[in-house]
């Protein structure tokens, strides 16, 4: 089968650093992305990785590790704004597969 | 307009209507997508269309048809749908295929009494 696991819930304080974690076992990878979705409104795209390591955007990480079948993103100084559910995904071929998402909330 | 619109943004419709919905991407993207989103249920992957052309198909029922006439704008057709295929429908776009970043429209929230 095909899984994507991500926590369904994470809450963090204004100003910090939060983790979100993702785990896959798909039939094939050729990539992953993250996605960010505030609630009432569509997906905007965050990152995407291809191969192993960190790619630093900003106040967003992403990680990946290809071995092990994961990858984390990293947000950084904490945001209200950043309050969103965040959407993890694998890519192979002409296929994509989210995980559920991760809703955090950002509290002052 | 910019970006990618979708029209209705909302719908009802009776299980046996038949109805389509509307996706136009502004950005000179040559790849779109239909996407199902359901509540407490991950974002799922309904068409794949690339230069026109449908490259991916996720198993979906016939009762959703898909129908992109050129690269600007992609319909979904729907008949005799059922309750449990309420949910939002989003449409996306990207340019040269799905391994680049996606654009998503807003949405159509389409419930099915």
């Amino acid at each position: 089968g095909q899984n994507i696991d991500q926590p369904t819930e994470m809450t963090a304080t204004e100003g910090a650093i939060v983790q979100i974690n993702c785990t896959y076992q798909t039939s094939g990878f050729n990539g992953l992305f993250w996605y960010q979705q505030h609630a009432g409104e569509a997906p905007t795209f965050l990152s995407y990785n291809v191969l192993d390591g960190l790619e630093e955007k900003g106040r967003f990480s992403s990680f990946l590790s290809r071995s092990k079948g994961y990858s984390y993103l990293l947000l950084k100084e904490l945001q209200m704004k950043d309050s969103a559910s965040y959407l993890c995904a694998v890519y192979n071929n002409n296929d994509m597969r989210f995980g559920a998402g991760t809703r955090l909330t950002v509290k002052p | 307009e910019t970006g990618v619109t979708q029209t209705p943004r909302h719908l009802v419709m009776g299980m046996t209507n038949k109805k389509s919905l509307k996706c136009e991407q502004h950005l000179g993207h040559n790849a779109m997508y239909w996407y199902k989103q359901s509540a407490k249920k991950p974002l799922e992957l309904m068409f794949v269309y690339s230069l026109e052309e449908r490259v991916e198909n996720n198993s979906v029922p016939s009762r959703f048809s898909p129908e992109c006439p050129n690269s600007s704008h992609l319909f979904l057709h729907l008949h005799t749908l059922q309750p449990e295929d309420s949910a939002l429908y989003l449409c996306a776009s990207s340019q040269e295929g799905i391994h680049n970043e996606q654009f998503f429209g807003p949405g159509t929230r389409l419930t099915v009494l």
